[in-house]
């Protein structure tokens, strides 16, 4: 049974750090593996996707890799911001159009 | 904006009420799905279906009945609910054998 697992659950940061977000996963076959964006008490918003024969994704200040083989992705965020503030979840594709999700990284960026 | 509308946002029914949840999304697409989102669980994908037939069904309590009339609607009906069916319900759409999921902005519901 594919299970999904982020660390850490939240995370508190000044503005300007740079960010690591982590996802670990137990089943490689895997088709690809995404990386959303979730505000308080609203719908996902999809920030990456990257293939399983891919290594890495990059959308402005983001920047998602994928380890196949060791079961891992980590999302990278340069000179976070306030708005960055959010939770962060991380799914794996398996079968039909089939998500398994993480429980999600919850960040807070303060001025 | 998604593309995909949730209707209501908000809901609370007790126990003995029915209550129908609707989802339409405005992108073209051929698969739809409901996922439930409790406090500190991960996302549950609850149904599935493409091109109007289900082709997911992850163990749902019968509570919960879908209804998908065509491609550009979803409905979860619900019945008898229980205080822990309370959770975030989003609806979700995608191209038949597409890899990305198009949210909507989910329904809270609080069963009392």
């Amino acid at each position: 049974k594919q299970e999904v697992t982020q660390i850490p659950a939240a995370l508190s940061v000044p503005e300007g750090e740079n960010l690591v977000l982590n996802c670990s996963f137990t089943d490689s076959a895997i088709y690809n593996l995404q990386w959303f964006r979730q505000d308080p008490g609203k719908g996902l918003t999809s920030l990456l996707l990257i293939q399983s024969s891919q290594r890495e994704q990059t959308s402005g200040r983001l920047n998602a890799s994928l380890d196949k083989s060791s079961g891992r992705s980590t999302l990278y965020i340069a000179a976070s911001q306030p708005g960055d503030s959010a939770t962060y979840l991380c799914a794996v594709h398996r079968g039909y159009n089939k998500l398994i999700f993480g429980a999600g990284t919850r960040l807070a960026v303060h001025p | 904006e998604t593309g995909v509308t949730q209707t209501p946002r908000h809901l609370v029914m007790g126990m003995t009420n029915k209550k129908s949840l609707k989802c339409e999304q405005h992108l073209g697409h051929n698969a739809m799905y409901w996922y439930k989102q409790s406090a500190k669980k991960p996302l549950e994908l609850m149904f599935v279906y493409s091109l109007e037939e289900r082709v997911e069904n992850n163990s749902v309590p019968s509570r919960f009945s879908p209804e998908c009339p065509n491609s550009s609607h979803l409905f979860l009906h619900l019945h008898t609910l229980q205080p822990e069916d309370s959770a975030l319900y989003l609806c979700a759409s995608s191209p038949t054998g597409g890899q990305t999921q198009y949210f909507g902005p989910g329904t809270r519901l609080l069963v009392l």
